[in-house]
């Protein structure tokens, strides 16, 4: 089973709008971190932000929003206020502390596009 | 201060051929990782070191790809006899610690590696 799912290949958002990106893990670990990256058409990896599972807040980096929903497993990105310089891949990613793996699993991305 | 470096920015090399890829990890980052990114997919975990302890290899996909980090600091990714689906982008990343909490790992730019 994919331990990450991003299930929007593709999304739209209009500029100065919100928009938010999915993304669902599987894991049996009770400690684990949830990552997102942003990925530019230069390609280098950004880190934008973290949130741990015994958070208990939701992670805010600025413009970014982690929605954490630990029951359903779902962990996903909110970007206010969109802007053309956002358009990118986005990747959530995984950590599983419990097993002792310190490599991230990454799911499959979604491609975000500002519209002017 | 320096980000991750890799060389070269791009390969391209015959089947059959070896290549050799190197990664230059931030400096005091003890924790060193590689990935793979295939065309519109995700990243996918190859190999990590973590000081002097025995590397975790669980994701090299065969036998032909090895990897090796001296004295701690650069490490370098060797494809033997590469095969057309080994065509990728082959990112590095690297951590301060290998694990805690957050432990960003920050990205290289990555190589392109083309196998004709």
């Amino acid at each position: 089973a994919q331990k990450i799912t991003q299930t929007q290949p593709g999304m739209f958002v209009q500029e100065k709008e919100a928009v938010t990106l999915d993304c669902t893990y599987d894991t049996s670990d009770q400690s684990y971190g949830l990552f997102w990256y942003k990925q530019p058409s230069s390609g280098e990896m950004i880190f934008l932000i973290y949130q741990g599972s015994y958070d208990e807040q939701n992670a805010t980096e600025g413009r970014y929003s982690l929605n954490f929903q630990k029951a359903r497993k779902s962990a996903n990105l909110v970007i206010s206020a969109s802007q053309l310089g956002d358009s990118a891949m986005y990747f959530c990613a995984m950590r599983e502390a419990q097993t002792g793996a310190n490599n991230l699993f990454f799911g499959t991305g979604t491609r975000l596009t500002v519209i002017p | 201060g320096a980000g991750v470096s890799q060389s070269p920015s791009n390969k391209v090399t015959e089947k059959g051929k070896d290549v050799e890829l190197r990664c230059d990890p931030i400096s005091g980052h003890t924790a060193l990782y590689w990935y793979r990114q295939s065309l519109g997919q995700g990243l996918e975990f190859l190999i990590y070191f973590q000081g002097n302890s025995a590397p975790d290899k669980s994701g090299l996909p065969s036998d032909r790809f090895s990897a090796e980090r001296t004295g701690g600091s650069v490490s370098t990714l060797t494809i033997q006899r590469t095969q057309q689906e080994d065509s990728a982008v082959y990112l590095c990343a690297s951590s301060l610690m290998g694990g805690g909490a957050v432990d960003e790992q920050f990205f290289g730019p990555g190589t392109r590696l083309t196998v004709l």
